[in-house]
């Protein structure tokens, strides 16, 4: 199994500040990694895919970048609205996430 | 644009069967992979296992022996069934699809369902 690790647990921000996320794979997953944000009481939401490819209708503060075994989220101005958790996830072997980064106000 | 409905019980007893459905609107069934994720209670995701239209499924080895997932493409829908639950199967079920090895894109809002007796 490969195995994702996030880093760090929680990020306190400050609104309009940058927010850099980051995620280790086990083994290299190339660029078969995806990013999902979560708010309380919902669904994942699909953020980025191939490590950096945003999904529709996804804002251009979210960008992802990396390959191989390490990769990075960053949200470049964070809104109230990106207060939330994020995975990381992996589709090269089977199917694996992290553990989580939860984003908090400052 | 696909949407995707979980649909079953809420609470199931320990040592019984957890059964969920998951109806695709919007779309064919008879494309893409329909999977089902978990997240227990303040923890994270979980892939589940999967099945495209033909039937053909992959499940996740560490679930494989208490799982089946099934399709009826006339209802254009798919099913989970979970055997010998137990408090640990206590989760949040969410049904997703994407197209094999790839992202899942859509997701459903989830059921929360609980184990206890």
């Amino acid at each position: 199994e490969i195995v994702m690790t996030q880093s760090p647990a929680t990020l306190s921000v400050s609104p309009g500040e940058r927010a850099t996320l980051s995620c280790r794979a086990s083994q290299s997953v190339t660029s078969n990694l995806a990013w999902y944000q979560q708010k309380p009481g919902q669904a994942p939401r699909l953020l980025i895919y191939g490590a950096s490819t945003r999904a529709t209708g996804i804002p251009a503060r979210f960008s992802g970048s990396g390959s191989g075994t390490e990769f990075t989220l960053t949200i470049s101005s964070l809104q109230s609205e990106d207060f939330a958790v994020y995975y990381c996830h992996q589709y090269t072997k089977w199917w694996t996430f992290g553990q989580g980064t939860k984003v908090e106000i400052k | 644009q696909v949407q995707l409905q979980e649909s079953g019980p809420g609470l199931v007893k320990p040592s019984e069967t957890l059964s969920l459905s998951c109806t695709v609107s919007g779309g064919s069934i008879s494309s893409y992979y329909w999977n089902w994720i978990r997240q227990p209670p303040g923890k994270g995701l979980e892939w589940i296992g999967s099945i495209q239209y033909t039937g053909s499924t992959n499940y996740n080895p560490s679930l494989k022996s208490r799982l089946t997932i099934s399709v009826d493409t006339s209802k254009n829908q798919f099913s989970l069934k979970l055997s010998s639950v137990t408090a640990a199967d206590t989760a949040v079920y969410y049904c997703a699809t994407n197209s094999g090895y790839d992202a899942f894109h859509i997701w459903g809002q989830g059921t929360m369902v609980t184990v206890s007796s």
